[in-house]
Formats: C-alpha cells, structure tokens, sequence
C-alpha cells in the first residue's frame, strides 16, 4: 500500500532564508509524487510533480523537489522564503495499486510559517 | 487557463435542509474527485467519476449524500437532510491523466 508521511507538521523561517518540508513515502510501484499547497481559506495548488522522469524536479514559484528512490523520500525546497510562502504544503503520493486508479493519498501537511 | 470551478463558493443554511453543489471540471479532463476538507479530518475523499460512470462512493455517507455528473462538464454532489456535521469545505477536482488532479477553489457550507 501506498502512504506518505511528512516528516513536520509546522516549520519557521525567516524571510531570505532557505525552506526544507521533509516527506517520506512508501510505495510497491513506482510512485507518482507530488506536492500541493493551500493559502487559507483557498483550494489547492499543485506545486510540482514526479512521474519517473527526471529525478530532480521544478515547480512553480522556485520550489523544486527531488525524488531519491534509496531514501524514499521526496523533500520540497526553495533558495529563499517570500512571506507569500506561508501556507500549508501536501507532499502527495498516486495510488498506482489496483488497477491504477488515480486516487490521491495525502500526507497530513505542513505548516510554513514565514517570518519578517 | 484552464480551471476547475465550483458554486457556491460559500453556503449557510439550516440543518434538515438540502445543499447541491456544483463543479464544472476542466474541458477534456475524464476524471473527477469530490473531498471534504475538516480541521478535525484533514482531506477525506468522497467519491469519483470517470468518463461519468461513477468507480468508488466508499467515502460518502450513502444516507443523506449522492453525486452525480449529468453531464461531462458537470458534477454535482447533493447532500439531504444537511446535518451540522456536514460543515466542511468541499473541494472538487479533475484530472486529464490518471495520476494529476487539478482542485476548484472549494465550495466552504456551514450547517446551522
């Protein structure tokens, strides 16, 4: 069975300074990975997604992950944080057992909270 | 740019009365997802469609919740008798390939 677990539920930072939210997954297949985030009170944004290309990937808004199959983990990272960062990130796994379904399995979030 | 959308994007009524909420996938997408969205739950999956044929109901309440899509560039998902339970923000989202969903803005219901 698939499953991620993201690795904190809340993390600081200061503005201009670099963003890591830890996600470790479990899959029998190979997974399709993603990440979503959520301002409040709005609907889910996908960040970027893996679907066995390149093992480095880049989202939007300078975000990018890497998939590093020995680890199994995917983290999201960014150079430097903008207070527009602050929100809640879903690191996402597809579940591609039982025929391929499409169904979505979320990890419980991280919070960003972003400091002047 | 391409968008799933949903209306009404807020809704308060009273307990016991029916809500209907829309979502209109985006065009070409054959696949569509309703979640419900709860502090207390996080992101709980309802049911979804593809190519309209409905594939899995398990996460609804079969009692008072049913959805639908009449039509491919509709889905409704109709809740009667609403309960106060019930208040959540409902996402609905579509996807074009098997693995990528894209999420409408939320339709956020308050059951009084």
């Amino acid at each position: 069975a698939q499953s991620v677990t993201q690795l904190d539920s809340h993390v600081s930072v200061s503005e201009g300074t670099p963003v890591l939210l830890r996600c470790n997954y479990s899959s029998s297949y190979s997974p399709s990975l993603f990440w979503y985030v959520q301002h409040p009170n709005k609907g889910l944004q996908l960040l970027l997604k893996y679907t066995s290309a390149a093992t480095l990937v880049k989202g939007i808004n300078g975000f990018e992950a890497e998939f590093k199959k020995s680890e199994t983990s995917f983290h999201l990272t960014k150079p430097s944080a903008h207070m527009s960062d602050a929100a809640e990130y879903f690191c996402v796994v597809s579940d591609r057992g039982s025929g391929n379904t499409g169904k979505l399995i979320f990890g419980q979030g991280t919070t960003l909270q972003v400091k002047p | 740019d391409a968008r799933v959308t949903q209306t009404p994007r807020d809704k308060v009524t009273e307990m016991g009365q029916e809500v209907t909420m829309r979502c209109q996938p985006i065009l070409g997408h054959n696949t569509v997802f309703w979640y419900r969205q709860t502090m207390m739950q996080g992101l709980e999956l309802l049911a979804y469609f593809r190519n309209r044929a409905p594939l899995d109901d398990s996460g609804m309440p079969k009692d008072r919740f049913s959805a639908e899509m009449p039509d491919a560039t509709l889905a409704t998902l109709k809740i009667q008798p609403s309960e106060p339970r019930d208040s959540a923000v409902y996402f609905c989202a579509s996807s074009g390939d098997v693995n990528t969903q894209y999420f409408g803005p939320g339709t956020r219901l308050t059951v009084l």
